[in-house]
């Protein structure tokens, strides 16, 4: 059964840092693409950042491009964003989602979630 | 960036109704390569329609999509008790970083 597990979701004040992480199981996650993809409280949902199944390639929206990094460990089958110079409109439940086929960015698999709230 | 803009905001709807849901991109989406997804509250998106029409796995044939260019339509032909959730479509013409969500039409009780 595939499972995105997400965690480090917690409250952190403006400026803060904060690192999330996605464990992969359930699949061979050096073959995927992987996202984060964020819901701030009752909104909708927006893509954050995109990482190829190697690593090597990687893309960020235009609102945390320069603050966050996306990386991901294979051989741990694990998914990082590091969230730096946190700011209260990054206030939103963190997905990490499954790129169904390289190359076309939707997303078949889901994790449940971690809330990131940026408050002082 | 593609804008998408998803009406009506929230459908009310009884049991056994028909729903009717539209997506509209502010330029034409390349291949149809529109998704659609359903989220119920406090739960992860669910995978529904991709490349506009294709229905992903286990997903009940009451969903389809259609659609090209600009208007997309996700309907559900007759609405059971745990469709009514709310639904965001995705364009994904555009490679990351243009990768955009429609506002989402909630899709409730009458």
């Amino acid at each position: 059964e595939v499972q995105l597990v997400e965690s480090g979701g917690g409250l952190v004040q403006p400026g803060g840092s904060l690192r999330l992480s996605c464990a992969a199981s359930g699949f061979t996650f050096s073959n995927y693409e992987i996202n984060w993809v964020r819901q701030a409280p009752g909104k909708g949902l927006e893509w954050v950042s995109y990482i190829s199944s190697s690593g090597s390639t990687t893309y960020y929206a235009d609102s945390v491009k320069g603050r966050f990094t996306i990386s991901r460990d294979n051989a741990k089958n694990s998914l990082y964003l590091q969230m730096n110079s946190l700011r209260a409109e990054d206030t939103a439940v963190y997905y990490c989602a499954r790129d169904r086929t390289p190359g076309y960015y939707y997303f078949d698999y889901w994790g449940q979630g971690t809330l990131v709230t940026v408050s002082s | 960036e593609i804008v998408l803009t998803q009406s009506p905001g929230t459908l009310s709807l009884s049991p056994g109704e028909r729903a009717t849901l539209s997506c509209r991109a502010s330029q034409s989406i390349s291949r149809s390569y529109l998704a659609w997804y359903q989220q119920k509250p406090g739960q992860a998106p669910r995978l529904l329609i991709y490349g506009a029409s294709s229905r992903a796995t286990g997903i009940p044939d009451r969903f389809s999509g259609s659609g090209s260019g600009t208007d997309f339509t996700l309907t559900i032909s007759r609405l059971e008790p745990e469709d009514f959730a709310v639904y965001y479509c995705q364009q994904y013409g555009s490679s990351p970083p243009g990768l955009t969500f429609g506002g989402g039409t909630k899709v409730e009780i009458k």
